[in-house]
């Protein structure tokens, strides 16, 4: 069973570019979660969604970031006009639909963003 | 917002020694989650906790949750060179049910 993926690995941008950062949770988890860590920090909750559905994004800056997960193909993180603060490493995790232990946050590798 | 206050923020120890980390609040946590972040990598989950009072075992690493559920400890037995990286507490607070808060982890550096 593939854990969580998320593409890409590495991403580089400049400032004003638009950065747009993947992840496929694990085969039969329809939760998905961004989280956010700047170096030698924790993890830093972003937005939590379902299926074509956000159910809380109170961790998203209200402006230039935007999350979606439609019913077919991967969650999308986007982060338009990037600008130096933005660079960090992005976190997804996932989580099973409908059990007593959905809590259970599995994560991918990360998607470490540098704004040059 | 819920914070956790993870301790000792790093510590170095000698191979073969016994570990331990907490996380503490002010806050009543429903379930604790300990994972472990090696570099360049994201979080493995190590061990979820339930209720209060739980403790349980993965290999050499032991975890319990605490009575009060205002906090929990992780222990490692008998550290190994492998066992280098961050350690981060996870709690979901009572007060809200569906969003996981970090502590700011304790880096485990292991001298062979």
């Amino acid at each position: 069973n593939a854990g969580v993926m998320q593409n890409p690995r590495h991403l580089v941008r400049r400032r004003g570019q638009e950065a747009r950062l993947r992840c496929s949770p694990m085969k039969g988890h329809s939760h998905v979660y961004w989280y956010r860590q700047l170096p030698e920090e924790g993890l830093k909750f972003m937005v939590y969604l379902q299926k074509e559905n956000i159910i809380d994004e109170s961790g998203m800056p209200k402006e230039r970031f935007s999350a979606e997960f439609p019913k077919e193909g991967p969650s999308i993180l986007r982060i338009q006009q990037v600008v130096r603060g933005d660079s960090a490493a992005y976190f997804c995790a996932s989580s099973p639909l409908g059990t007593a232990y959905n809590y259970e946050q599995y994560f991918g590798p990360g998607t470490r963003l540098t704004v040059t | 917002g819920q914070q956790l206050n993870q301790s000792p923020q790093s510590m170095f120890i000698q191979e073969g020694e016994d570990v331990s980390m907490n996380c503490t609040s002010s806050s009543i946590f429903n379930t604790w989650l300990w994972y472990k972040q090696d570099p360049g990598e994201g979080p493995v989950l190590l061990i979820a906790l339930y209720k209060a009072g739980e403790l349980t075992s993965n290999g050499r690493l032991t975890a319990q949750f605490g009575i009060t559920r205002k906090d929990s400890f992780l222990n490692i037995s008998a550290s190994i060179p492998s066992d280098v990286g961050i350690y981060f507490c996870a709690g979901l607070p009572q007060e809200y049910g569906n969003k996981l808060v970090f502590g700011a982890g304790t880096i485990l550096r292991v001298k062979s």
